[in-house]
C-alpha cells in the first residue's frame, strides 16, 4: 500500500509570491491534515479536510487555504508569501475516528527568501 | 481546548541508559493517545499508541500507560540504542469532540555511544 505522498519535496520562493503544495492520501483514507513545522513553535495543526470539506481550522491567516478533490487529494496554498511561512509543511492522512493514527508525508520544506 | 504538554528538550543519554519522557494531556471527552517519533529528514510515523484508560502501547522496546487519574501518558524505554536519536511527539485525538490529532511541542532526544 503506498504511503502519503507529498509534492514537491523542496521549494524556494520569493517573498509576495504564492505556493501550491499537494497531498495524496492512502487509498481509503478520506481526512487529511495539515500542519506547518518550524523550530520555534514545533508542529501547529493547519487544517483538515474530510471527503471534500474542511471539517477543522487552526489560528492561521487566510492566506492559507486549502481543498480537497473527490479522490482524497488535497492542496494548500499560501498567497502573499512572508519570510516566516518558511516551515517544513506535513501532510497527514487517516481513516476518520479517534482512535485511528495519522500517517504523515515526508513534508514539503518550503524556503522564503 | 484540548491539549498537550511534553517535557521540554534535548534530552542527551548515553546508550543502553534507561528513557522517560513525560507527557500530560487536557481533555474533556476521552481521547485516544499517541506517540509519533520524527527521525532527521522524515515525517511523523507512529510509534505506539492507548486508546482507553490503564492501556498499554508498546513497540520496538518503547513502551506508555493511558493513566486517566493522573492524565499521563509518559514514554519509557528500559536500554536506548544510537538509533534512537529523534523527536518524540505525544499527541491525543477526541472523537467526541472535533477528532483532530493535537500534538505536544516534540522532545529531542541525542543518545551518545
Amino acid at each position: 500500500k503506498a504511503g502519503v505522498t507529498q509534492t514537491p519535496r523542496y521549494l524556494i520562493k520569493t517573498r509576495g509570491q504564492q505556493v501550491t503544495l499537494s497531498c495524496s492520501p492512502i487509498s481509503g483514507h478520506r481526512s487529511v491534515s495539515w500542519y506547518q513545522q518550524t523550530p520555534g513553535q514545533g508542529l501547529q495543526f493547519l487544517f483538515e479536510y474530510f471527503s471534500e470539506t474542511q471539517r477543522n481550522k487552526g489560528n492561521f491567516p487566510g492566506r492559507f487555504s486549502g481543498r480537497q478533490f473527490s479522490n482524497s487529494r488535497s492542496e494548500m496554498n499560501v498567497s502573499t508569501l512572508e519570510l516566516g511561512d518558511s516551515a517544513l509543511y506535513l501532510c497527514a492522512s487517516r481513516q476518520a475516528g479517534g482512535a485511528n493514527e495519522a500517517f504523515f508525508g515526508q513534508g514539503t520544506r518550503l524556503t522564503v527568501v | 481546548g484540548d491539549s498537550v504538554t511534553q517535557m521540554e528538550g534535548p534530552v542527551t543519554l548515553s546508550e543502553e541508559a534507561f528513557l522517560t519522557i513525560n507527557c500530560t494531556y487536557t481533555a474533556t471527552g476521552y481521547p485516544s493517545l499517541f506517540w509519533y517519533v520524527q527521525y532527521p529528514g522524515e515525517g511523523l510515523q507512529l510509534l505506539l499508541k492507548a486508546t482507553k484508560a490503564d492501556d498499554k502501547g508498546s513497540n520496538k522496546g518503547f513502551e506508555a500507560t493511558y493513566r486517566k487519574e493522573t492524565t499521563s501518558f509518559h514514554l519509557e524505554k528500559g536500554s536506548v540504542q544510537v538509533s534512537d536519536s529523534a523527536v518524540y511527539f505525544c499527541a491525543l485525538s477526541d472523537e467526541g469532540r472535533d477528532d483532530k490529532i493535537i500534538f505536544g511541542k516534540g522532545t529531542r532526544l541525542h543518545i551518545l555511544p
